[in-house]
């Protein structure tokens, strides 16, 4: 079945360095969304990005979404102590697809 | 964004009793809801995908009469874990589907079971 793959598992940096998490897909996606969960807390939507090559930016979160839509990177320019959580990407095979396939997550810890 | 509420948010129970979580829609509606366990550390795993009006789906390995999952209306869903062992100790954590925004889905804050 379809497996989204994410890495590295754990990120820890000092604050003020930059993050970057990568998720990649054994088949095409029709999008892929980007979430977010605080320790203790539950999976936030950040964003979701459809088209072929698609660039997004929130603030400091710069969002990919690959040429051949099977991989996607998130990177976060200067990290703050707030960026610190869990980050998972999941994919939709085929659109119009009820089922979201999760990565495993990125945790990230930042050291202040 | 959407509002996805569950209920409660924390249950401690004795084995061999059922638990049941509700889940809702605050400010849209959702035909689709879907429940996901999360172990400590861990990524969230897709139990099943409830639908509104008709049976649930299920994912593999995720037994369905223990299980149960009811969408009564396009706003509600429900989770009931029967006869709860101390091994269904988890983050049960639902989800819905915004039909009007390309599928987004928005989950609610979680249901921590402990199971004694």
């Amino acid at each position: 079945g379809q497996q989204v793959m994410q890495i590295p598992q754990y990120q820890h940096v000092q604050e003020g360095e930059d993050f970057t998490t990568y998720c990649n897909s054994s088949t095409t996606l029709s999008n892929i969304q980007w979430y977010k969960q605080r320790p203790g807390g539950h999976p936030v939507f950040l964003i979701q990005l459809v088209k072929s090559g698609e660039v997004k930016k929130q603030k400091r979160l710069t969002f990919q979404f690959g040429e051949a839509k099977k991989n996607s990177s998130l990177h976060i320019t200067a990290t703050q102590t707030t960026d610190v959580g869990t980050y998972f990407c999941a994919g939709r095979r085929v659109q119009g697809a009820q089922k979201l396939v999760f990565g495993q997550g990125t945790r990230l810890t930042i050291n202040p | 964004g959407a509002v996805v509420s569950q209920h409660p948010s924390w249950v401690i129970c004795k084995s061999g009793t059922s638990v049941k979580i509700e889940c809702r829609s605050l400010d849209f509606q959702a035909t689709t809801m879907f429940w996901y366990r999360q172990f400590p550390k861990q990524s969230l795993m897709l139990m099943a995908t409830s639908n509104e009006g008709s049976k649930a789906t299920y994912e593999q390995g995720v037994e369905k009469d223990k299980f149960l999952i009811n969408h009564a209306s396009l706003t509600l869903s429900t989770l009931t874990v029967t006869s709860a062992h101390p091994e269904d100790s988890s983050f049960y954590i639902c989800s819905a589907r915004d039909q009007g925004a390309v599928g987004t889905q928005y989950f609610g804050p979680g249901t921590r079971l402990t199971v004694l």
